[in-house]
């Protein structure tokens, strides 16, 4: 089945430095990948939606120029938090649309098994 | 507006049915998804059914689908301690590629 990667599985950073998350799609090709940020009990909340070639599409409320998205192949997409603060720790996922989708008229996305980010 | 209820929390018997509920608000959804989540794993997806039904049945997962009351439901049948997760509800807003989930329940199967 199609397998998504995500590295690191977890980070401690301080604050005001950068980090960077990588998600690897490894046995298909992903003409979009989502990122997404999960905070405890609640819901995965879609920060962007990364195009393969071109810039990222953020969801409002979103800070572009704090959370950089870079999907520069059909198998790597990476999200930097510049300078971090401990308001940015949260466990960050990333999905993985399969560039042979659709399927019975919908697609799968299909997900990584996310970064916890520490910031003290 | 975009929004994706469901209920935090479920507990029931093994080999019990479950029902997990979820109401969405984006009457343009075209297709909405159940997702499973085990600790420290990616979302699986489990099923998904398109607007035009009214259920969907995949061997022990119903899902029922009431487009008039925007309301989803998730039935698990004989419930067995692996299915013992989160679940996410998930709607897909008409004309978009991006997923809006629920905040998740979570199942407790207990013996």
């Amino acid at each position: 089945g199609a397998v998504v990667s995500q590295h690191p599985s977890w980070v401690i950073c301080k604050s005001g430095t950068s980090v960077k998350i990588e998600c690897r799609s490894l046995d298909f090709q992903a003409t979009t990948m989502f990122w997404y940020r999960q905070f405890p009990k609640q819901s995965l909340m879609l920060m962007a939606t990364s195009n393969e070639g071109s810039k990222a599409t953020y969801e409002q409320g979103v800070e572009k120029d704090k959370f950089l998205i870079n999907h520069a192949s059909l198998t790597l997409s990476t999200l930097t938090v510049t300078s971090a603060h401990p308001e940015d720790s949260s466990f960050y996922i990333c999905s993985a649309r399969d560039r042979g989708s659709p399927v019975q008229g919908t697609y799968e996305q299909y997900f990584g098994p996310g970064t916890r980010l520490t910031v003290t | 507006g975009e929004d994706v209820e469901q209920s935090l929390f479920l507990s029931v018997r093994e080999g019990d049915s479950s029902v997990i509920n979820c109401t969405y608000t984006d009457s343009s959804s075209t297709y909405l998804y159940w997702y499973k989540q085990e600790p420290g794993a990616g979302l699986q997806l489990l099923t998904y059914i398109f607007s035009n039904m009214d259920m969907k049945q995949d061997q022990r997962l119903t899902v029922l689908l009431n487009k008039k009351d925007k309301h989803l439901s998730l039935r698990i049948a004989d419930t067995q301690t692996g299915d013992s997760a989160i679940y996410f509800c998930a709607e897909r807003p008409g004309g978009y590629n991006k997923l809006i989930f629920g905040a998740g329940t979570r199942l407790a199967v207990h013996p």
